[in-house]
């Protein structure tokens, strides 16, 4: 089992919809958790970080963790054409020294 | 605030030979993170450290592989004899302190091993 999975996609979703990315990882005591968004060509940027159960809420972006799931997902709300790109889910695992484990990320397009 | 530095930016090389990358992270920071990204995948931790000391390189090759962070600053990631399946990008990211704190990345080297 991967320490950290997603669906590679494509995600394709129509321009105002909903966009929701999921990530399951296997780390029962990971306590931190991160959404990372990756354009082609480019770097990782950090543009969610969730710690504890529930919702967190930034802009159009909200980040869902259910630990006893072992589950993390992002929604975008109102996409945009601008979204389209590869979210890599990241889990800080506590197996050894801390590290970030990343999945192999959801390539997401929004359709105009 | 000046990002993380990498360089270069490409690199092609052919399988046997040795190769080099460079990264300076952003001032102040002091934990340094050496990530592979092969096409298709999420990035993989290589090495880190914190000032000049190694926290983790279990998933450093290190038959082939070597880092060092001389100073506590700057950071040099080697391959020697390079692979094919070396061909990846090789991102830097360095942190302020904590490894639980945001890690911002650098633009990456690109390598192709023919």
């Amino acid at each position: 089992q991967k320490e950290v999975e997603q669906n590679s996609g494509p995600l394709s979703v129509p321009e105002g919809a909903i966009a929701s990315l999921n990530c399951t990882y296997s780390d029962r005591v990971s306590q931190s958790f991160f959404w990372y968004r990756q354009y082609s060509g480019k770097s990782p940027e950090l543009i969610m970080s969730i710690y504890s159960n529930g919702d967190k809420e930034d802009g159009r972006f909200t980040a869902q963790l259910n630990k006893a799931s072992q589950y993390v997902s992002l929604l975008i709300r109102d996409s945009q054409p601008s979204d389209s790109a590869t979210y890599l889910c990241a889990v800080m695992t506590r197996q050894g020294a801390q590290k970030l484990v990343f999945g192999q990320g959801t390539r997401l397009t929004i359709n105009p | 605030e000046a990002g993380v530095a990498q360089s270069p930016r490409y690199k092609i090389i052919e399988k046997r030979q040795s190769v080099a990358f460079w990264c300076n992270p952003i001032s102040g920071h002091a934990t340094l993170y050496w990530y592979q990204q092969i096409l298709g995948q999420g990035p993989k931790l290589l090495i880190q450290f914190q000032n000049n000391g190694v926290v983790d390189d279990s998933q450093l090759p290190k038959d082939r592989f070597s880092a060092e962070r001389l100073k506590g600053v700057d950071s040099t990631l080697k391959i020697q004899p390079a692979k094919l399946e070396d061909s990846a990008v090789y991102l830097c990211a360095s942190s302020l302190w904590a490894v639980e704190e945001t890690q911002y990345f650098g633009p990456g080297t690109r390598l192709l091993v023919l």
